[in-house]
């Protein structure tokens, strides 16, 4: 079984700084990782997931994740935020077996400062 | 083209009644999902259909009973509604139980 850990609840920065969410996974397996964003009033909208090959994953709106195999880790990160980018962000994981079903984190709370 | 759409958008009802909210999704995925999210943001499965067969029954009360009719379509009914089931519910489909989930833009229930 999987699990999926977000480190922190909420993560304030200020607009155009560097932001890095952080996630931790725990398996015993080979892994899916994915990263969702969450808008106000709105549902999930995948950002980018790690299916396999390289490491260093890019995705919509300028962010990207780094798949960490020995960390357990898929932090994601953007080099300069926007308002915009004020939302919920969830990090999930899943095995490589067609049944088997995403875990989601609880989520980060992004909020910039203008 | 919505890709998932669920209906009401909205819904305000009182303790004890019988709800429906209606989830349908035009991908040609084979797998469905419900899942609460609670005021904390926290999102919890609550179940999972795979080509109208459920595959996914989370520990939820027996209030709460899923429908596939067909593969494009799962919905949701809700008996004896409490307090406690006021929440944000999200339909979601994928391909397979592995791949990216699609969600709808989600169902505001309200209980008072």
């Amino acid at each position: 079984a999987q699990s999926v850990t977000q480190l922190d609840s909420q993560v304030p920065v200020f607009e155009e700084a560097p932001v890095e969410l952080r996630c931790n996974y725990s398996s015993s397996v080979s892994v899916y990782l994915f990263w969702y964003v969450q808008y106000p009033n709105q549902g999930l909208q995948l950002l980018l997931k790690y299916l396999s090959g390289s490491t260093l994953v890019k995705g919509i709106n300028g962010f990207e994740a780094e798949f960490n195999k020995s960390q357990t880790s898929f932090h994601l990160r953007k080099p300069s935020v926007h308002i915009s980018d004020t939302a919920e962000y969830f990090c999930a994981v899943s095995g490589l077996n067609r049944d088997d079903k995403i875990i989601f984190g609880k989520g980060t709370r992004l909020h910039i400062l203008p | 083209d919505t890709a998932v759409s669920q209906t009401p958008k909205y819904l305000v009802t009182q303790m004890g009644n019988d709800k429906s909210i209606k989830c349908e999704q035009n991908l040609g995925h084979d797998t469905m999902y419900w899942y609460k999210q609670d005021s904390k943001k926290f999102l919890k499965i609550m179940f999972s259909y795979n080509n109208k067969e459920l595959i996914i029954n989370e520990t939820v009360p027996n209030r709460f009973s899923p429908k596939s009719p067909d593969k494009a379509h799962l919905n949701l009914h809700i008996n004896s509604l409490e307090l406690g089931d006021s929440a944000v519910y999200f339909c979601a489909s994928s391909l397979r139980g592995s791949d990216e989930q699609y969600f709808g833009p989600g169902t505001r229930l309200t209980v008072t």
